[in-house]
C-alpha cells in the first residue's frame, strides 16, 4: 500500500527566512503528488500539484516542489517565508487510478517574526 | 460560485448515540470522498462516491460508518453507537474527474465530539 513520509511534524523559521518541508512517498509507478495547505480552523486547499511534465512545479503564495522520482521525493519550498504561511502542510499521493488521496502526517510550520 | 460545504460545523455526542454528517459538495461534480483528521492517525481517507458506480467503502474503519449520496450530489455520513474514538474532523471533498486535474475541493469539516 501507498505510505507517505514527512519528516518533520514541526518547523519553527523565522519571518523572510527560506524553508524547505520534507516529503517521501513509497512508489513511484504512476503517481500524481500534491501539497495542501490548512490554516487554523479552516479546511484544506491546494498549493500545488505535479501529475506529469517538469519536474519543478511552482504554486500559489511564492510555494514550489521538485518531483525526485528516483528519490520518491517531491519536498516543499518557499525563498522567503512570511508570518501568514504559519498553517499546517500536508503532502499527498494519487497512485494512479486509486483516485483517493493518501496523506502525510503533516508539518506544522510557524513563521516567527 | 459555492465550496463545499458541511453542516453541521461542530457536534457533541454521547457515546452511544448515532449522528449524521452532511456534505454539499460543489455543483456538477461527479466525485465525492470523505477523510477523517483525528489526531493520532492524521488524514484517512474513508469513502468514495463517482457518479453512479458503487462507492468505495475500503477505508470504513467498522461496520458502524456508512456513508450514502443521494441524486449523485448531497452525502451523508451516518456514524452508529458512536464511541469516544470516533471524536475526529470529518472533511468531505468533490472533484470533477472529468477535468483531469486531480485536484480536491475541501469543505470546512465538521468537529465531532463523543463524551
Amino acid at each position: 500500500a501507498q505510505s507517505v513520509t514527512q519528516l518533520d511534524s514541526q518547523v519553527p523559521v523565522f519571518e523572510e527566512a527560506p524553508v524547505e518541508l520534507r516529503c517521501n512517498y513509497s512508489s513511484s509507478v504512476s503517481v500524481y503528488l500534491f501539497w495542501y495547505v490548512q490554516y487554523p480552523n479552516q479546511g484544506l486547499q491546494l498549493l500545488l500539484k505535479y501529475l506529469s511534465g517538469s519536474t519543478l512545479v511552482k504554486g500559489i503564495n511564492g510555494f514550489e516542489a521538485e518531483f525526485n522520482k528516483s528519490q520518491t521525493s517531491f519536498h516543499l519550498r518557499k525563498p522567503s517565508v512570511h508570518i501568514s504561511d504559519t498553517a499546517e502542510y500536508f503532502c499527498a499521493v494519487e497512485q494512479g487510478g486509486s483516485e483517493k488521496l493518501v496523506f502525510g502526517k503533516g508539518t506544522k510550520l510557524t513563521v516567527n517574526p | 460560485g459555492a465550496g463545499v460545504s458541511q453542516s453541521p460545523s461542530n457536534k457533541v455526542t454521547e457515546k452511544g448515540k448515532d449522528v449524521e454528517l452532511r456534505c454539499d459538495p460543489i455543483s456538477g461534480h461527479t466525485a465525492l470522498y470523505w477523510y477523517r483528521q483525528s489526531l493520532g492517525q492524521g488524514l484517512e481517507f474513508l469513502i468514495y462516491f463517482q457518479g453512479n458506480s458503487a462507492p468505495d467503502k475500503s477505508g470504513l474503519p467498522s461496520d458502524r460508518f456508512s456513508a450514502e449520496r443521494t441524486g449523485g450530489s448531497v452525502s451523508t455520513l451516518t456514524i452508529q453507537r458512536t464511541q469516544q474514538e470516533d471524536s475526529a474532523v470529518y472533511l468531505c471533498a468533490s472533484n470533477s474527474r472529468r477535468d483531469r486535474a486531480h485536484e480536491q475541493f475541501f469543505g470546512p469539516g465538521t468537529r465531532l465530539t463523543v463524551l
